[in-house]
């Protein structure tokens, strides 16, 4: 199974401050065949269901501000928030979406300092 | 407007069975792969299981391997997923969800539902 690790596991940010959270796959999710990697970001808040945000690690979701965007590729990804807003607080998770089991990384919880 | 609604959860004793179900409205069923995804209390995401849209390709975690069954009726637009043997550590929020594809790659989720609530215990 691909192991997906996050960091930090806690993120205190100020608000209109950057926050950055870090995503490592254990092996590549990158398809050579149409050079796309397989990683989603997510932000979950408490009693909702999760949210996606970013897809093919980088393409951003219909609707999700540009505040957020995601990069990286092979097994290393980030989701950045650029200036944070009071409503970002919640919890991040990365998902890779190429090999099954699809797996999730343990999630970074995103809180005003 | 896209829906899932998840139903069928509550309390169940340890090695007794529980048959979750998803409705979808909105959106073509028989076109889109369904997934279940779960959240124990205090812990993070753990895909669960997925199924294509014709049901040929099915896959499930290692942890509910042998014990956990998906399923899917295009014709009622509905998404099951038979949990047996059920263990304590089986408690959690259930979530259905789809996908346009479920392979080796897959695609992203795009859509859930909002949950239904598993407990097993004595």
């Amino acid at each position: 199974d691909i192991v997906m690790t996050q960091s930090p596991d806690s993120l205190p940010v100020s608000l209109g401050e950057r926050a950055t959270i870090n995503c490592r796959s254990s092996q590549s999710v990158l398809y050579s065949s149409n050079n796309k990697n397989y990683l989603a970001w997510y932000q979950k808040k408490p009693g909702q269901p999760p949210k996606l945000l970013i897809y093919w690690a980088s393409t951003r979701e219909s609707g999700v501000p540009d505040r957020f965007s995601g990069s990286g590729s092979g097994t290393d990804f980030t989701l950045t928030i650029s200036s944070l807003q009071a409503e970002d607080v919640a919890v991040y998770y990365c998902q890779q979406y190429y090999i099954t089991p699809q797996t999730f990384g343990q999630g970074t919880k995103v809180e005003i300092k | 407007e896209v829906r899932l609604v998840d139903s069928g959860g509550g309390l169940v004793q340890p090695g007794r069975s529980l048959r979750l179900s998803c409705a979808a409205s909105g959106f073509p069923f028989d076109n889109y792969a369904m997934h279940w995804v779960r959240q124990a209390p205090g812990k993070g995401l753990e895909w669960v299981s997925g199924i294509s849209w014709n049901s040929v390709r099915i896959g499930y975690a290692d942890s509910v391997k042998g014990r956990f069954t998906v399923s899917r009726d295009n014709a009622k637009k509905s998404l099951y997923l038979q949990m047996n043997s059920l263990r304590g550590e089986d408690t959690a929020f259930y979530y259905c969800a789809r996908s346009e594809i479920f392979a080796d790659p897959a695609s992203h989720i795009d859509y859930w539902g909002q949950g239904v609530l598993v407990t097993v215990s004595s």
